[in-house]
């Protein structure tokens, strides 16, 4: 059963903290996205890797930066968080290809206080 | 550019009853449409895809039909279920910045009743 697993479903974080979403994916995809949720404005990308070590960003980068040292990791970070970053977070991996399909995690609701 | 232009929700519909949401893009080349569908406290799973023209794809009773002269992928199923209660995403895949990414309408929740 192939699976994408990110690392925490709630998080609770402080305003100026340092914050790390961890994404792990078992599929050996090349390509995996990290996206966030919001009502009313649906999926946006935030960043987005095609192989280790690359990294492109999406339509909303500010903010956030990410990390793909290994394949099958893809890790994104607030430097420092704010409130309106108070969102859920989606992960995604995909094999290279126009008409393959996304596997997504369940999402991380993060909250900042 | 690349977007994808979906029908407003929330939708609400009696059990059994035809289920319609409307998906238009905008994309440069020949994409691949996609629908997907989030179920309550999960993330988004593939519902059905297609792939050129003319193509329909289906799933779970759900289909949709790649219409290029109109650019539209609308989302139908003759008979709705309780089960059936989530969002839907409309979604395309395209090239953008040296990758294939996928670009998502903004979802429509449907909630179904007994």
């Amino acid at each position: 059963d192939v699976k994408v697993t990110q690392s925490s479903r709630y998080l609770v974080k402080r305003t100026g903290e340092k914050v790390f979403l961890e994404c792990v994916q078992d599929m050996d995809h090349e390509n995996m996205f990290w996206y966030r949720q919001d009502p009313g404005l649906g999926l946006r990308l935030i960043y987005f890797s095609y192989d280790v070590k690359m990294k492109e960003k999406g339509d909303i980068p500010e903010g956030y930066s990410v990390s793909r040292e290994k394949k099958e990791r893809f890790s994104l970070i607030l430097e420092s968080a704010s409130t309106n970053q108070t969102s859920m977070y989606l992960c995604a991996s995909r094999l290279e290809g126009a008409s393959t399909e996304a596997f997504f995690g369940q999402g991380t609701r993060l909250t900042v206080v | 550019g690349n977007s994808v232009t979906q029908m407003e929700g929330p939708v609400t519909l009696s059990e059994e009853a035809f289920l319609t949401i409307n998906c238009t893009y905008t994309a440069t080349g020949y994409p691949s449409l996609f629908w997907y569908v989030q179920y309550p406290g999960e993330g988004l799973q593939l519902l059905l895809k297609a792939t050129k023209a003319d193509d329909k794809g289906s799933n779970k009773g759900f289909e949709a039909t790649y219409r290029k002269e109109t650019t539209s992928f609308h989302l139908e199923k003759g008979s709705v279920q309780v089960s059936d209660s989530a969002v839907y995403f409309c979604a395309l895949s395209a090239m953008s910045a040296g990758a294939n990414n996928l670009f998502f309408g903004t979802g429509t929740r449907l909630t179904v009743i007994p």
